[in-house]
């Protein structure tokens, strides 16, 4: 089983649409957790830290569900420029830690 | 922000060349360097952690003789692909982690490099 796991779409979804992403983790001792998004042979940028009390960013919404080992990402009024893979990261504690990316889930909002 | 310079973007080659690549924290120290490589459709792999002044710790079947790693200041580390062949063709990417700990950030990544042997 991998330890980040992601439903790898691609996600088609027209512009204004709300679309949601998930991703489980299979390592109860995970600490901290983000979304990034990665362009076409770009790096992987930050997109938001995900905490269990919910934040949100803009059109940006994550959530995360300790017991349940699950992390979602809401995206409202989906933009063109949105389109990019979403990437669920997850880390262990410790200033060593080192971050486990799942394999993303690609986003292509149209016209 | 913090910036994270990786070189060269672009590499061809042809198979037996070795290429280093270079990674460098422009703003602030990074004691230690992370190195991934990405192949298509497929997630950022960790190859290696480069702690500087000491050796780097390998991820389990990245062979450490093929892929070299130094990190001999707090600014730079390099990855060596020694002797490469077609099936080393990917995406390498690194990231610093500032040591101060200034970032909100996890690990600041460079720009990534796109390696091709022919």
């Amino acid at each position: 089983r991998k330890e980040v796991e992601q439903d790898p779409g691609p996600f088609n979804v027209p512009e204004g649409a709300t679309v949601a992403f998930n991703c489980t983790y299979s390592n109860s001792a995970s600490q901290s957790f983000f979304w990034y998004r990665q362009d076409c042979r770009k790096e992987p940028k930050l997109l938001m830290s995900v905490y269990s009390s919910g934040n949100e960013d803009g059109r940006f919404t994550a959530q995360l569900n300790r017991a349940s080992q699950y992390i979602s990402l809401l995206i409202r009024d989906s933009k063109l420029s949105d389109s990019a893979t979403y990437l669920c990261v997850v880390t262990t504690s410790g200033t060593a830690s080192k971050l486990t990316f799942g394999t993303g889930t690609r986003l292509q909002v149209t016209l | 922000g913090a910036v994270v310079s990786q070189h060269p973007s672009r590499v061809i080659c042809k198979s037996g060349t070795s290429v280093k690549i270079e990674c460098r924290s422009l703003d602030f120290q990074a004691t230690t360097m992370f190195w991934y490589r990405q192949f298509p459709k497929q997630s950022l792999m960790l190859m290696a952690t480069s702690n500087e002044g000491s050796k780097a710790t390998y991820e389990q079947g990245v062979e450490k003789d093929k892929f070299l790693i130094n990190h001999a200041s707090l600014t730079l580390s390099t990855l060596t692909v020694t002797s490469a062949h077609p099936e080393d063709s990917s995406f390498y990417i690194c990231s610093a982690r500032d040591r101060a700990g200034h970032s909100n950030q996890p690990q600041h990544f460079g720009d990534g490099t796109r390696l091709s042997i022919l």
